[in-house]
């Protein structure tokens, strides 16, 4: 079976330019979660989505931030515009919410680099 | 609010040495537990995982009891192999609204084991 795919797994690009992540969850799983980590801060939530609904957000870091999710197949995470304080690893999770005891499911994550 | 504790890193051992990463937690009502491991260059992968008091999780050689008295849910193995140097996170699982659990990490523990 497939697990979460990300997508492109490095990213270099210039401080002010838009960055877009993407991540395909796994069928059937219901939520959806975008992570950051970094060497200081280390696992960061940004926001959550259950069926294509964002349910928290208080994790995105400033409005330069946005996440979207379509479809229960697809979802991105925009940063507009970057700077070099953006640059981290960012990952998608997803899992099938029933009772919470259901594990997430990571990605490889994107590496990103702000220059 | 929800919080995962666990022992700070790195931590260094030999080959077939015996392995304990501490985790405790603060949370309300009864969360779900899990230990995840993240491999270099790779997002993190469920390792193991326990839903209620007293459940023992078990994978790989490795094992965690979910003690509820003393809100604990420490990381064991008898016999490390340089295979499992990775980076360990404990985490619980807690309702958040609207039909979603969120997961609260731990800040992880680095494992290097030397031949």
């Amino acid at each position: 079976d497939a697990g979460v795919i990300q997508s492109p797994r490095h990213e270099v690009t210039e401080m002010g330019q838009e960055v877009t992540l993407r991540c395909k969850p796994i069928s059937g799983h219901n939520s959806l979660f975008w992570y950051r980590q970094t060497m200081m801060r280390g696992l960061e939530l940004l926001i959550y989505f259950n069926n294509n609904v964002p349910i928290d957000d208080s994790g995105m870091p400033e409005d330069r931030f946005s996440a979207k999710m379509p479809n229960a197949s697809f979802s991105t995470l925009k940063i507009q515009p970057s700077e070099p304080r953006d640059s981290a690893v960012y990952f998608c999770a997803s899992s099938f919410q029933e009772g919470g005891n259901q594990p997430q499911h990571f990605g490889d994550g994107t590496r990103l680099s702000i220059l | 609010g929800n919080s995962v504790t666990q022992m700070e890193g790195p931590v260094t051992l030999s080959e077939e040495a015996f392995l304990t990463i501490n985790c405790t937690y603060t949370a309300t009502g009864y969360p779900s537990l899990f230990w995840y491991v993240q491999y270099p260059g790779e997002g993190l992968q469920l390792l193991l995982k326990a839903t209620k008091a007293d459940d023992k999780g078990s994978n790989k050689g490795f094992e965690a009891t979910y003690r509820k008295e003393t809100t604990s849910f420490h990381l064991e193995k008898g016999s490390v192999q340089v295979s499992d140097s990775a980076v360990y996170f404990c985490a619980l699982a807690a309702y958040s609204g609207a039909g979603s659990y969120q997961l609260t990490f731990g800040k992880g523990t680095k494992l290097s084991v030397i031949p």
